[in-house]
């Protein structure tokens, strides 16, 4: 079975501070990569998602996160964070089949602050 | 945009008690997950459902839990004798094309069991 752990739970930077947040899978197979963020009182959206061809993916509101195949890595990057950025950030994985229905395997999230 | 819609947004119950969780799926979407938070702790996959019937399901979703599609719109998660561990927040989610295409979440059904 596939995990996902994310090293930093709690972070807090200042406005226009560069951020990266770590981003670990284990599976030995094929998957798909995502960034789900949650702000304050709002439901999980997509931030961004890998599933196959350039390994540097960008998402929304400027964040961009790099998957390395060889370090079962997908961190998640932005070059200047703003107050608006505060929320939770969850890293998800599927395996890809192709197919099928699964669910996807979350990391723990990782609550960040932006101090204004 | 169309988005997922859950109902309630709260719910609070005795231990013993039967709750069912709403969800509307975005239209045209075939495939349906349930997910559960339990308060400072990770998001978890508890089953997904496709064609009328449970495609997948976790350790988690055991006889005491069961999914539904009642009609053309809604998605229920039905759970049979709640117990204190249960509460939890409990997110339905849906995706046009199964395992690898973007799930769209809802904002979560908090269920309370006292």
């Amino acid at each position: 079975a596939q995990s996902v752990s994310q090293h930093n739970h709690h972070v807090i930077l200042s406005e226009a501070a560069s951020l990266e947040l770590g981003c670990n899978y284990s599976y030995g197979g094929t998957v798909n990569l995502f960034w789900y963020v949650q702000y304050p009182g709002q439901h999980l959206q997509l931030l961004l998602k890998y599933f196959s061809g350039d390994p540097l993916v960008k998402g929304i509101k400027g964040f961009e996160a790099e998957f390395i195949k060889s370090k079962f890595s997908f961190n998640l990057r932005k070059p200047s964070v703003q107050w608006s950025d505060t929320a939770e950030y969850f890293c998800a994985v599927i395996p890809y089949s192709g197919g099928g229905a699964d669910g996807l395997t979350f990391g723990k999230g990782t609550h960040l602050i932006i101090q204004p | 945009e169309p988005e997922v819609t859950q109902t309630p947004s709260h719910q609070v119950t005795q231990m013993g008690q039967e709750v069912i969780l709403r969800c509307v799926p975005i239209s045209n979407h075939l495939y349906f997950y349930w997910y559960r938070q339990i308060l400072g702790q990770k998001v978890e996959f508890l089953v997904s459902f496709y064609n009328n019937e449970i495609s997948e399901k976790s350790e988690i979703f055991d006889d005491q839990f069961s999914v539904e599609r009642p009609d053309g719109s809604n998605f229920t998660l039905k759970i049979r004798s709640t117990k204190l561990e249960d509460s939890a927040m409990y997110f339905c989610a849906s995706t046009a094309r199964g395992r690898g295409d973007t799930q769209y979440f809802g904002p979560g059904t908090r269920l309370t069991v006292l």
